[in-house]
């Protein structure tokens, strides 16, 4: 167990709805970073917050947006689904904003239908 | 624009005998790499880094080298066992401007056999 908590497990909906992935980092952790991984391809990364503050951004669409709340939990919308955007959604989080490693959940896999 | 790959999708490895796993980066800013394990289902589980600053570094089974002339990073793994099959990503990481940059390759899936 990583410590990192995400919900839900699995999702199913439909195209041009929204959804809402949630993470819980490890305790202390103020880094939380979030990647995408499709078809049993690589994890592309999506966005990086750090203290509540976004920090860098990878290949995330427009159509996808996040944050992270005061008690450091970050959330991922996704909106206007497509079937391309199902995936397995990772969140990562790190203990301090530096070159260190980051510790995973265990995923929510996303199925657009 | 892949900055890190992994160019062997699969490896077959005999148990006990030794697993080499291979990565290759193209930016230089990346000056801390890490080598992850993934098992089906489950998140990635970090297993061993090194900085830029070294070439090589031990932790138990796991070795990982680090040529930075050639861009390039191995994982070795001896001896093998059945518990290490799974998928192995390599990443790359720079920290700038107060933001990590974490960049992973598309993985590696090792397959020990008995």
């Amino acid at each position: 167990d990583s410590g990192v908590t995400q919900t839900p497990k699995h999702l199913i909906t439909a195209t041009g709805q929204r959804v809402t992935l949630r993470c819980s980092p490890r305790s202390g952790d103020l880094s939380v970073y979030w990647y995408q991984q499709s078809l049993d391809q690589g994890l592309q990364f999506l966005i990086h917050y750090y203290n509540g503050e976004e920090r860098a951004k990878g290949n995330i669409l427009e159509r996808f947006s996040a944050q992270q709340f005061p008690d450091l939990h970050s959330e991922l919308n996704l909106s206007s689904l497509e079937l391309g955007d199902s995936a397995l959604y990772f969140c990562a989080s790190s203990v301090v904003n530096t070159n260190t490693e980051a510790f995973f959940g265990q995923g929510t896999r996303l199925t657009v239908v | 624009d892949q900055q890190v790959k992994q160019n062997s999708p699969s490896l077959s490895v005999q148990e006990g005998r030794i697993s080499i796993l291979n990565c290759d980066y193209t930016n230089s800013m990346f000056d801390y790499f890490l080598w992850y394990k993934k098992y089906p289902a489950e998140g990635p589980t970090f297993l061993i880094s090194i900085s830029s600053i070294k070439d090589k570094n031990e932790d138990g089974r796991f070795t990982v080298f680090l040529n930075k002339s050639a861009k390039h990073l191995s994982l070795h793994i001896v001896p093998s066992q059945p518990g290490d099959s799974a998928v192995y990503f390599c990443a790359a990481s720079a920290y700038r401007q107060g933001a990590q940059k974490l960049v992973f390759g598309q993985g590696t899936r090792l397959t020990i056999n008995p």
